[in-house]
């Protein structure tokens, strides 16, 4: 166990619906990170945030956003879904905002239908 | 289980035997490298991570090696056991805080 921990496991939706996950850091950790995984692309990076503010930003779309509350829990909205959304997503936390060991979570998969 | 990309490269080994895995890195501006391993419905696990201004380093069952002339970054698993079969991540960290992961490679151990 990680110690990261990521809800829902699960998620079913449609096209055009709008979901959010949630992220619980480890215990001291102060960056978050999301990563999305599909058959085809692989782990891609979204998007970074450390001690509440972003951090660093990857090939999140527009559609997508995040945020980082005061008790370090994360939140990452996908709205307007479109099939090509259905994928693993994936956070991370670290200790700090660099060269640090992100620790991942189990992942929420999404199906888009 | 999940199955994480379905035409990955596979590596097939016996049991007991050791195991080599490549990656080639493409920024040669990446200073810190790191080694995840997927098993099928979990996420990516921490192996061993290095920074480039070493060249080897080693863990339990497990030696990372980084050679910056032709970016080429390697994970050896000595005695490969069957609870080594997952799916192998390498990734690399250039200026900021962003991961870039390799496509990934798939070790099967056979008994």
């Amino acid at each position: 166990d990680s110690g990261v921990t990521q809800t829902p496991k699960h998620l079913i939706t449609a096209t055009g619906q709008r979901v959010t996950l949630r992220c619980s850091p480890r215990s001291g950790d102060l960056s978050v990170y999301w990563y999305q995984q599909s058959l085809d692309q692989g782990l891609q990076f979204l998007i970074q945030y450390y001690n509440g503010e972003e951090r660093a930003k990857g090939n999140i779309l527009e559609r997508f956003s995040a945020q980082q509350f005061p008790d370090l829990h994360s939140e990452l909205n996908l709205s307007s879904l479109e099939l090509g959304d259905s994928a693993l997503y994936f956070c991370a936390s670290s200790v700090g905002g660099s060269l640090n060991i992100q620790y991942f979570g189990a992942g929420t998969r999404l199906s888009v239908l | 289980g999940e199955s994480v990309g379905l035409h990955l490269p596979t590596l097939s080994v016996q049991e007991g035997d050791n195991s080599i895995i490549n990656c080639a890195y493409s920024n040669s501006a990446s200073d810190y490298f790191i080694w995840y391993k997927q098993e099928s419905g979990k996420g990516p696990q921490f192996i061993i991570d290095i920074r480039s201004n070493m060249d080897k380093r080693q863990g339990q069952r497990v030696t990372v090696l980084l050679n910056k002339t032709v970016k080429h970054l390697s994970l050896q698993i000595a005695a490969t056991q069957p609870g080594d079969s997952a799916v192998y991540f390498c990734a690399e960290k250039a200026a900021g805080n962003k991961l870039t992961f390799g496509g990934g490679t798939r070790v099967l151990v056979k008994p």
